[in-house]
């Protein structure tokens, strides 16, 4: 949705930088998440935030962090980049009634 | 660990045979939701499931909620080329506060 937009949409990095991806919303939500796909594996959550001073780790959160900066940012950073973090990553959020979720449209991370 | 899983991983099939995919949870479900990714895109949702048993269609797609709401289906009727894509189905677990998404089913039709 053009509402969850996502910066940049693709990155190549070499391993051991340091690199931030961003997501901003305007659909007012509330909760916001970070999630990693990877061929056959699904969406795997890495990260999530209920509200601004509420931030989670999901399953696979070891290698990220993550700031919420805002109820309308909601930031992805690699420490220290390495290859198998290679993937796409998306954001998403949802509202708190039904907890149906909107997605960017993805950053495509590749770690060299 | 998973606590959604969802079969079949891949499921290839000609145009305008039915498809149909499953999503089995460990647990009760508050609700359950179905995303449709297409190929280079990302998830979109199409349809939340809240009551047991409950059934709902839209055009050739009927998604099912089971009667003690650990289980549903995605059924499509008469496969065309634009179903093509990855169908995720994503569990909110009583409590839980945020709903987990099962594998989900990529689906591949052959014209």
């Amino acid at each position: 949705d053009a509402d969850v937009t996502q910066t940049p949409r693709n990155r190549i990095t070499k391993t051991g930088k340091r690199i931030m991806l961003e997501c901003s919303q305007t659909k007012g939500h509330d909760r916001m998440y970070w999630y990693r796909q990877d061929p056959g594996l699904g969406l795997r959550l890495i990260y999530y935030s209920f509200d601004v001073k509420d931030i989670n780790k999901g399953e696979i959160s070891d290698g990220y962090s993550v700031s919420r900066q805002a109820q309308a940012k909601f930031s992805l950073s690699l420490e220290s980049a390495i290859p198998n973090q290679t993937a796409l990553y998306f954001c998403a959020t949802s509202d708190p009634r039904g907890n149906t979720q909107y997605f960017g449209p993805g950053t495509r991370l590749t770690v060299l | 660990g998973q606590q959604v899983m969802q079969i079949p991983q891949y499921q290839h099939v000609q145009e305008g045979e039915d498809f149909t995919t499953y999503c089995n949870s460990s647990t009760t479900l508050s609700n359950i939701q179905w995303y449709k990714q297409r190929p280079g895109g990302h998830p979109v949702f199409l349809i939340q499931l809240v009551k047991s048993g409950e059934v709902k269609k839209q055009k050739r797609l009927t998604f099912q909620f089971g009667e003690a709401k650990k289980n549903s289906s995605l059924h499509i009727t008469a496969t065309q080329t634009t179903d093509v894509g990855t169908y995720f189905c994503a569990g909110l677990i009583t409590n839980a506060g945020k709903s987990t998404f099962g594998d989900g089913t990529t689906l591949t039709v052959k014209p």
